[in-house]
C-alpha cells in the first residue's frame, strides 16, 4: 500500500517568515492532493497536482510536484496567523483511494 | 447546495453501544469514503463505495460497517462501541469526471 510521510511534523514560524511543507511517498504518485484543517474543523481543499515538475500557486501558498512524481513540497510566504492549521498531504495511486500523509501542524507566532 | 452533510456532529457512546453515522451528498458523488482521525494524526480510510451497492474496505474497516443503498447516502454503523473508535470521523464524495474530493465537517465521537 502507499505510504505518505510528511514532514516535519511540527513547525512553528515567527509571523512573515518563509516555510516549506514536505510530503513524501513510496510509490509514483498519480495525483497529489494538499488540505488544510484548521483545528476541530473539516478538511479545506487546496490543490492538486498530477503531473511531474507540474506548480501551483494560489495567494501565498505553492506546491510542487517533482519530476519523478514521488515528493511535493508546500510553501507559504511571508507567513500570517491564518496560515495556522495542519497541512495533509493525500494521495490517489489510481485506484479511486485517497491515501493521507500523518500531517504538519503549522503554528505561527507574532 | 449542501454538499456533504454528516451527522451528528458530536456523540457520547458507552462502550458496548452501536449507533451509525450518517452521511449525505446532493452533489452527484459516484465514490465516497469514510475516515477516521485520531488526535494528531492524519486520516485513515475506514471503508469506501463506488456506486450505489458496491463498498469495500480500507485500512482500518474492523468494528465498521456501510452500506450504500442509493448514491446519496453512505452511513457507517459502529456495532460494538470501544474506547479505540474514540475519533473524529470525516465523510468524503467525489465525481467519477472530477478529481476534487469534498469532505463533510466531521463527527466528534467519543466511547466511554
Amino acid at each position: 500500500s502507499q505510504e505518505l510521510e510528511q514532514s516535519p511534523q511540527s513547525l512553528i514560524v515567527q509571523e512573515g517568515k518563509n516555510l516549506t511543507i514536505n510530503c513524501t511517498s513510496s510509490k509514483t504518485l498519480y495525483g497529489l492532493y494538499w488540505y488544510k484543517q484548521k483545528y476541530g474543523e473539516g478538511l479545506i481543499f487546496l490543490m492538486m497536482l498530477q503531473k511531474g515538475g507540474e506548480e501551483k500557486s494560489h495567494e501565498k501558498i505553492t506546491a510542487k510536484l517533482d519530476e519523478k512524481k514521488q515528493q511535493s513540497s508546500l510553501h507559504i510566504t511571508a507567513s500570517q496567523p491564518s496560515h495556522a492549521g495542519i497541512y495533509l498531504c493525500g494521495a490517489d495511486n489510481g485506484n479511486e483511494k485517497l491515501t493521507f500523509g500523518t500531517g504538519t501542524r503549522l503554528t505561527i507566532i507574532p | 447546495n449542501a454538499g456533504v452533510t454528516q451527522t451528528p456532529k458530536f456523540r457520547i457512546l458507552k462502550i458496548g453501544q452501536s449507533m451509525t453515522l450518517q452521511c449525505t451528498q446532493d452533489m452527484n458523488h459516484n465514490y465516497m469514503y469514510w475516515y477516521r482521525q485520531d488526535p494528531g494524526m492524519g486520516l485513515k480510510l475506514i471503508y469506501y463505495s463506488v456506486g450505489a451497492g458496491i463498498t469495500d474496505k480500507g485500512e482500518v474497516p474492523n468494528g465498521y460497517n456501510v452500506s450504500r443503498s442509493t448514491t446519496e447516502d453512505f452511513p457507517l454503523r459502529l456495532e460494538l462501541a470501544a474506547p479505540s473508535q474514540t475519533s473524529v470521523y470525516f465523510c468524503a464524495g467525489r465525481r467519477r469526471d472530477y478529481y476534487g474530493y469534498t469532505f463533510g465537517s466531521g463527527t466528534r465521537l467519543t466511547v466511554v
